[in-house]
């Protein structure tokens, strides 16, 4: 059974960082190119960053870029999301996916 | 970036209606287009991928098509099962962008 769990969810203030983890489990990940897609409260969805199957491509929103660092690490399994400098704006439920699969979500509260 | 517009932003339909959602793109994506269903409080689920191609598992009244820069997503027979909210999606350059959603609700 194909698995993708977030953690790493929590209130934060403004200006703080925070760093999101998407544990990875019944496929190869490896093999899979992984984006972060985000939906704020009552809004539609919002792709943020992907990265490429090594590592070695990323892609980020305009919005997020010299903020946001997407990463991977493939022996773990394991994907990454390293928010920096965070804003009001960031709040949202932020998904890991394959494009076929989701992680349930975890929430990102950024508020004083 | 590429822009999708999508419509109707919101739709009440009966049981066994047929329904249809547009995107429509503000250039060309070619077939790199996919289409999500997501119900309250869930994660998105893939439907369509390639524009055209039923994910595994989709029920067959679900289908997409294209026709220049507008791809739609027809569900046949509405069912009760169906009501929630779906996007596209544009994968075909940097930044990939969704469409606004189409909030699908039972008259």
């Amino acid at each position: 059974e194909v698995q993708l769990v977030e953690s790493g969810g929590v209130l934060v203030q403004p200006g703080r960082s925070m760093k999101l983890s998407c544990a990875a489990s019944g496929f190869t990940f490896s093999s899979f190119p992984m984006a972060w897609v985000r939906q704020a409260p009552t809004k539609g969805l919002e792709w943020v960053a992907t990265i490429s199957t090594s590592g070695g491509s990323t892609y980020y929103r305009d919005s997020v870029k010299g903020r946001f660092t997407i990463s991977r690490d493939n022996a773990k399994s394991t994907l990454y999301l390293q928010m920096d400098s965070l804003r009001s704006e960031d709040t949202a439920t932020y998904y890991c996916t394959t494009g076929l699969w989701w992680g349930q979500g975890v929430m990102v509260t950024v508020s004083s | 970036d590429i822009q999708l517009t999508q419509s109707p932003a919101s739709l009440s339909a009966s049981p066994d209606e047929i329904v249809t959602i547009t995107c429509q793109a503000s250039q060309d994506i070619g077939s790199s287009l996919l289409w999500y269903q997501q119900k309250p409080g869930k994660s998105p689920q893939l439907l369509i991928y390639s524009a055209t191609i039923l994910a595994d598992g989709v029920p067959s009244r679900f289908s997409g098509s294209r026709s220049g820069t507008q791809y739609s997503l027809k569900i046949s027979r509405l069912q009760v099962e169906d009501i929630g909210t779906y996007y596209c999606l544009q994968v075909s350059s940097s930044p990939d962008t969704f469409g606004a959603g189409t909030k699908l609700e039972l008259k």
